[in-house]
């Protein structure tokens, strides 16, 4: 399985203001998610971090609130911008790799703000 | 696009008894159904999964069942342990479609009582 190291872990922000995580895998992989859990939801799905292309957001996710990198095959950031408390959430970094099926996830970043 | 229908949202069974998580999807074009475990303060674990070409996969304790006719699946976990107690997400996706997405269940909090 592949080893995903996101950065930081938790954080607690002023509104307004904007954070951006890190999502580190130790292979190259050739899908990479973003993800946001509210408290006690499911997990849904931001967008598909493309590399060398932009993301792909799902319905209800624009470009100007999460604006997301993918500058090669191991690494990948998303930025939560200008902040509210709703955006208070645990943010997941996901990859899928090749011909496998299985998608791990990160540790999560769990996302304060006040 | 998919949905998937997960109950119950919490279920509480007795240290050594059995467990049984249900899921519906709607697209009859998923084709591969995982389970995560998430405990509390980590992400998501992927503990098992299934595709649509078999009816039933067993791993130790764990066990899940594919009915693709009535579009549902299950996950079993036979005597129950302590370590059992977390939430437990069903996903389905569509294996080669563009994308890959996971669509998630809406989550079931385990309780295993000693």
């Amino acid at each position: 399985s592949a080893v995903i190291s996101q950065k930081p872990s938790r954080d607690i922000c002023q509104r307004g203001t904007s954070l951006t995580i890190q999502c580190q895998v130790d292979s190259q992989v050739t899908m990479m998610f973003w993800y946001r859990q509210q408290p006690g939801q499911s997990l849904t799905l931001i967008a598909t971090a493309n590399q060398g292309s932009e993301a792909t957001y799902e319905s209800g996710f624009v470009i100007d609130k999460f604006p997301i990198s993918r500058p090669n095959l191991t690494f990948s950031t998303l930025t939560v911008s200008n902040m509210s408390p709703e955006d208070s959430s645990i943010y997941l970094c996901s990859v899928r790799g090749g011909a496998r099926t299985e998608a791990f996830f990160g540790q999560g970043t769990r996302l304060t703000v006040v | 696009g998919e949905n998937v229908e997960q109950h119950p949202s919490t279920l509480s069974v007795q240290e050594g008894d059995s467990a049984v998580i249900k899921c519906t999807y709607s697209d009859s074009a998923s084709n591969y159904f995982p389970w995560y475990k998430q405990e509390l303060g980590k992400g998501p674990q992927l503990i098992i999964d299934i595709r649509s070409n078999v009816g039933e996969k067993k791993d130790q304790r764990i066990a899940v069942t594919l009915n693709k006719t009535a579009k549902h699946f299950s996950l079993h976990i036979t005597e129950t342990q302590p370590e059992d107690s977390a939430v437990y997400f069903c996903a389905a996706s569509e294996l080669a479609a563009a994308g890959n997405k996971l669509t998630f269940g809406g989550g079931t909090r385990v309780l295993v009582k000693p």
